[in-house]
């Protein structure tokens, strides 16, 4: 089946650190990759959409100086956390979907990085 | 933003007995889908049911759609010690996955 591949799966770096994320689809191509985040024993919130040559759609209240998300190919989208600071600390987790098959397709998800900011 | 709501927030029972949750939702969807995630690892796909559907069964699992009600739910039968999991049902409309809040199953052996 397809495989999503997020690397890394845990991050420990100090306040100010810029961390990044990277989501690959390994044996698919993906038009469009997700980045969520997961609060511990919370749901997953959307924080945008990431179409593969373009720029990413965010959803409402997620800044998208903070959260910078590159699609540069259709296999491979990073998330880059910038400047992170302690409440940037967090289980982030991509996904991937290939818009080109038919629509009613399940999305493909990474294993997500554990991100701790001390 | 969050789509729905699951019910119940946590779900606790014996092996051989069957699990039950609710997912309500508010606006039109293409399709919605059903995912596991144990503890602190990604989300596995275990089902997906498509707005013109009503059932759909996949081993254990049995899956309902109630599109007039704006609801589903997820029955386990016969669960298993395996089984304990966090559940979650998604809504796929407008090209995006928008997940409802959860139910933490504790399956006891």
């Amino acid at each position: 089946g397809a495989v999503v591949s997020q690397h890394p799966s845990r991050v420990i770096c100090k306040s100010g650190t810029s961390v990044k994320i990277e989501c690959r689809s390994l044996d698919f191509q993906a038009t469009t990759m997700f980045w969520y985040r997961q609060f511990p024993k919370k749901s997953l919130m959307l924080m945008a959409t990431s179409n593969e040559g373009s720029k990413a759609t965010y959803e409402q209240g997620v800044e998208k100086d903070k959260f910078l998300i590159n699609h540069a190919s259709l296999t491979l989208s990073t998330l880059t956390v910038t400047s992170a600071h302690p409440e940037d600390s967090s289980f982030y987790i991509c996904s991937a979907r290939d818009f080109g098959r038919t629509s009613n397709q399940p999305q493909h998800f990474g294993d997500g990085t554990r991100l701790s900011i001390l | 933003s969050q789509q729905g709501e699951e019910d119940p927030q946590a779900l606790s029972i014996q092996e051989g007995e069957n699990a039950t949750m609710n997912c309500s939702y508010k606006t039109s969807i293409n399709n919605l889908q059903w995912y596991r995630q144990n503890s602190g690892r990604g989300l596995v796909h275990l089902i997906l049911i498509r707005s013109n559907e009503r059932e759909k069964h996949s081993g254990r699992l049995r899956v309902t759609l109630d599109t007039s009600k704006k609801s589903s739910s997820l029955l386990i039968t016969a669960s298993r010690a395996a089984d304990t999991a966090s559940y979650f049902c998604a809504t796929d409309g407008d090209r995006k996955l928008i997940f409802g809040t959860g139910t933490r199953l504790q399956v006891f052996p």
